[in-house]
Protein backbone atom coordinates (compact mmCIF):
# COMPACT_ATOMS: atom_id res chain seq x y z
CA UNK A 1 0.00 0.00 0.00
CA UNK A 2 1.45 3.49 -0.98
CA UNK A 3 2.24 5.54 1.56
CA UNK A 4 1.03 9.78 2.35
CA UNK A 5 2.50 11.20 -0.90
CA UNK A 6 4.07 15.14 -0.80
CA UNK A 7 6.13 17.13 -3.96
CA UNK A 8 7.98 18.91 -3.52
CA UNK A 9 10.74 17.18 -1.51
CA UNK A 10 13.01 20.00 -1.10
CA UNK A 11 12.11 23.87 -2.12
CA UNK A 12 14.26 27.36 -2.41
CA UNK A 13 12.54 30.12 -2.98
CA UNK A 14 13.36 34.18 -2.47
CA UNK A 15 11.41 35.99 0.76
CA UNK A 16 8.07 37.56 -0.80
CA UNK A 17 7.09 34.72 -3.58
CA UNK A 18 4.46 32.53 -3.52
CA UNK A 19 5.25 28.54 -2.77
CA UNK A 20 2.66 25.32 -3.00
CA UNK A 21 3.18 22.38 -1.05
CA UNK A 22 1.04 19.30 -2.48
CA UNK A 23 0.02 15.99 -0.84
CA UNK A 24 -1.74 12.26 -1.77
CA UNK A 25 -2.76 10.72 1.07
CA UNK A 26 -3.08 7.12 1.64
CA UNK A 27 -6.44 5.49 -0.55
CA UNK A 28 -9.37 5.91 1.97
CA UNK A 29 -8.23 8.22 4.40
CA UNK A 30 -10.93 10.85 5.11
CA UNK A 31 -8.84 12.68 7.36
CA UNK A 32 -5.84 15.04 6.60
CA UNK A 33 -3.60 17.31 8.02
CA UNK A 34 -0.68 19.54 7.92
CA UNK A 35 1.79 19.84 10.27
CA UNK A 36 4.86 22.59 10.33
CA UNK A 37 8.40 21.21 11.86
CA UNK A 38 10.55 23.91 12.73
CA UNK A 39 14.49 22.76 12.76
CA UNK A 40 15.00 20.83 16.12
CA UNK A 41 11.44 21.42 16.96
CA UNK A 42 8.20 18.09 17.15
CA UNK A 43 6.05 18.47 14.53
CA UNK A 44 2.93 21.33 15.14
CA UNK A 45 -0.33 21.13 13.99
CA UNK A 46 -1.53 23.87 11.17
CA UNK A 47 -4.76 22.63 9.64
CA UNK A 48 -6.68 19.33 9.86
CA UNK A 49 -9.41 17.91 7.02
CA UNK A 50 -12.13 15.65 6.98
CA UNK A 51 -13.28 14.75 3.96
CA UNK A 52 -13.28 18.47 2.27
CA UNK A 53 -14.04 20.23 5.35
CA UNK A 54 -11.32 22.29 7.12
CA UNK A 55 -12.60 21.57 10.63
CA UNK A 56 -9.39 23.05 12.75
CA UNK A 57 -7.56 25.84 11.34
CA UNK A 58 -6.53 27.64 14.10
CA UNK A 59 -3.03 27.26 14.21
CA UNK A 60 -2.82 28.50 10.10
CA UNK A 61 -1.68 32.03 10.04
CA UNK A 62 -4.61 32.91 7.42
CA UNK A 63 -2.42 35.84 6.23
CA UNK A 64 -0.11 34.43 4.45
CA UNK A 65 -1.44 30.71 4.33
CA UNK A 66 -3.85 29.21 2.71
CA UNK A 67 -5.20 25.10 2.32
CA UNK A 68 -7.68 23.55 0.36
CA UNK A 69 -8.49 19.66 -0.21
CA UNK A 70 -10.97 19.58 -3.45
CA UNK A 71 -12.80 16.24 -3.63
CA UNK A 72 -11.65 15.56 -0.37
CA UNK A 73 -8.27 13.43 -1.52
CA UNK A 74 -5.28 15.36 -2.48
CA UNK A 75 -4.81 18.79 -0.74
CA UNK A 76 -2.76 21.47 -1.32
CA UNK A 77 -0.67 24.22 0.89
CA UNK A 78 -0.04 27.83 -0.37
CA UNK A 79 2.30 30.65 1.18
CA UNK A 80 1.67 34.20 -0.41
CA UNK A 81 4.13 35.68 0.03
CA UNK A 82 6.75 33.61 2.47
CA UNK A 83 8.67 35.10 4.51
CA UNK A 84 12.32 34.18 5.90
CA UNK A 85 10.43 32.76 9.19
CA UNK A 86 8.56 30.09 7.04
CA UNK A 87 11.66 27.95 6.55
CA UNK A 88 10.52 24.88 7.77
CA UNK A 89 9.73 21.45 6.83
CA UNK A 90 6.09 20.73 5.72
CA UNK A 91 4.10 17.66 6.52
CA UNK A 92 1.07 15.91 5.32
CA UNK A 93 -0.24 13.19 7.24
CA UNK A 94 -3.67 11.32 6.91
CA UNK A 95 -5.62 8.59 9.03
CA UNK A 96 -8.46 6.87 8.54
CA UNK A 97 -10.88 8.74 10.84
CA UNK A 98 -10.45 11.60 13.14
CA UNK A 99 -9.13 9.34 16.24
CA UNK A 100 -7.60 6.59 13.95
CA UNK A 101 -3.28 6.77 13.58
CA UNK A 102 -1.64 8.97 11.79
CA UNK A 103 0.56 8.22 9.01
CA UNK A 104 3.01 10.77 7.48
CA UNK A 105 4.32 11.76 4.36
CA UNK A 106 8.46 12.46 3.95
CA UNK A 107 7.67 16.24 4.32
CA UNK A 108 8.77 18.79 2.16
CA UNK A 109 11.70 21.10 3.16
CA UNK A 110 11.64 24.80 2.51
CA UNK A 111 14.25 27.09 2.48
CA UNK A 112 13.26 31.22 1.78
CA UNK A 113 16.47 32.94 1.23
CA UNK B 1 -3.72 15.73 26.60
CA UNK B 2 -1.29 14.79 29.34
CA UNK B 3 2.46 15.71 28.72
CA UNK B 4 5.18 13.67 28.33
CA UNK B 5 8.85 13.64 29.53
CA UNK B 6 11.59 11.82 28.12
CA UNK B 7 15.20 12.12 28.09
CA UNK B 8 16.69 13.99 24.90
CA UNK B 9 19.25 11.43 23.90
CA UNK B 10 20.16 8.12 24.72
CA UNK B 11 22.81 5.83 23.09
CA UNK B 12 22.75 1.70 22.04
CA UNK B 13 24.99 -0.52 20.94
CA UNK B 14 23.81 -2.58 18.12
CA UNK B 15 22.48 -6.04 18.34
CA UNK B 16 21.77 -4.86 22.26
CA UNK B 17 17.79 -3.72 23.10
CA UNK B 18 17.07 -0.40 23.15
CA UNK B 19 14.98 0.81 26.02
CA UNK B 20 13.59 4.66 25.42
CA UNK B 21 11.22 5.53 28.64
CA UNK B 22 8.81 8.27 29.00
CA UNK B 23 6.94 9.71 32.27
CA UNK B 24 3.30 10.80 31.79
CA UNK B 25 2.18 11.24 35.20
CA UNK B 26 -0.58 13.60 34.27
CA UNK B 27 -1.92 10.70 32.22
CA UNK B 28 -6.11 10.39 32.48
CA UNK B 29 -8.14 6.88 32.08
CA UNK B 30 -8.94 8.04 28.16
CA UNK B 31 -5.54 8.19 27.46
CA UNK B 32 -3.31 6.61 24.95
CA UNK B 33 0.29 6.18 24.45
CA UNK B 34 1.75 6.52 21.18
CA UNK B 35 5.27 6.26 19.79
CA UNK B 36 6.29 7.81 16.74
CA UNK B 37 10.01 8.25 14.92
CA UNK B 38 11.34 10.27 12.65
CA UNK B 39 14.84 9.24 10.94
CA UNK B 40 16.92 12.16 9.42
CA UNK B 41 14.77 13.77 6.86
CA UNK B 42 11.48 11.64 6.52
CA UNK B 43 8.63 12.13 8.24
CA UNK B 44 7.38 10.99 11.03
CA UNK B 45 6.95 7.23 11.45
CA UNK B 46 4.15 5.20 13.57
CA UNK B 47 5.78 2.55 16.01
CA UNK B 48 3.32 1.50 18.55
CA UNK B 49 0.55 2.61 20.89
CA UNK B 50 -1.62 1.27 23.80
CA UNK B 51 -3.89 2.14 26.89
CA UNK B 52 -3.19 -0.37 29.45
CA UNK B 53 -1.52 -3.52 28.21
CA UNK B 54 1.59 -4.49 27.32
CA UNK B 55 2.13 -4.03 23.33
CA UNK B 56 4.04 -5.70 20.83
CA UNK B 57 4.14 -5.18 17.13
CA UNK B 58 6.83 -6.27 14.42
CA UNK B 59 8.62 -3.25 14.85
CA UNK B 60 9.05 -2.79 18.63
CA UNK B 61 7.11 -3.78 22.52
CA UNK B 62 5.53 -1.25 24.72
CA UNK B 63 5.63 -1.71 28.16
CA UNK B 64 3.32 0.30 30.40
CA UNK B 65 3.64 0.62 33.89
CA UNK B 66 0.52 -0.91 36.05
CA UNK B 67 -0.27 2.92 37.18
CA UNK B 68 0.27 3.78 33.77
CA UNK B 69 2.63 6.65 35.27
CA UNK B 70 5.33 5.54 32.66
CA UNK B 71 5.74 3.59 29.65
CA UNK B 72 9.18 2.25 28.10
CA UNK B 73 9.64 1.47 24.36
CA UNK B 74 11.69 -1.49 23.75
CA UNK B 75 13.24 -2.26 20.28
CA UNK B 76 14.83 -5.66 20.84
CA UNK B 77 17.77 -5.76 18.87
CA UNK B 78 18.95 -2.37 17.65
CA UNK B 79 20.41 -1.53 14.10
CA UNK B 80 21.99 1.27 13.26
CA UNK B 81 18.70 2.19 11.03
CA UNK B 82 17.35 2.72 14.20
CA UNK B 83 18.87 5.47 14.86
CA UNK B 84 16.28 8.41 15.18
CA UNK B 85 14.18 10.89 17.19
CA UNK B 86 11.76 8.98 19.31
CA UNK B 87 8.65 10.91 20.18
CA UNK B 88 6.33 9.57 23.00
CA UNK B 89 2.98 11.31 22.83
CA UNK B 90 -0.25 10.86 25.11
CA UNK B 91 -3.26 11.17 23.33
CA UNK B 92 -6.82 11.44 24.38
CA UNK B 93 -9.61 8.99 22.65
CA UNK B 94 -10.97 12.26 21.51
CA UNK B 95 -8.21 14.00 20.22
CA UNK B 96 -7.74 14.89 16.84
CA UNK B 97 -4.14 16.03 16.89
CA UNK B 98 -1.04 14.81 18.36
CA UNK B 99 1.22 16.97 20.66
CA UNK B 100 4.62 16.51 19.75
CA UNK B 101 7.11 17.35 23.02
CA UNK B 102 11.47 16.82 22.20
CA UNK B 103 11.91 13.24 21.84
CA UNK B 104 14.65 11.17 22.69
CA UNK B 105 17.98 11.27 19.89
CA UNK B 106 18.68 7.76 20.10
CA UNK B 107 21.98 6.88 18.45
CA UNK B 108 22.92 3.51 17.59
CA UNK B 109 26.81 2.66 17.59
CA UNK B 110 28.65 -0.37 15.64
Amino acid sequence: EAGVVQSPRYKIIEKKQPVAFWCNPISGHNTLYWYLQNLGQGPELLIRYENEEAVDDSQLPKDRFSAERLKGVDSTLKIQPAELGDSAVYLCASSQGQRETQYFGPGTRLLVL
Amino acid sequence: DAKTTQPPSMDCAEGRAANLPCNHSTISGNEYVYWYRQIHSQGPQYIIHGLKNNETNEMASLIITEDRKSSTLILPHATLRDTAVYYCIVRSQGAQKLVFGQGTRLTINP
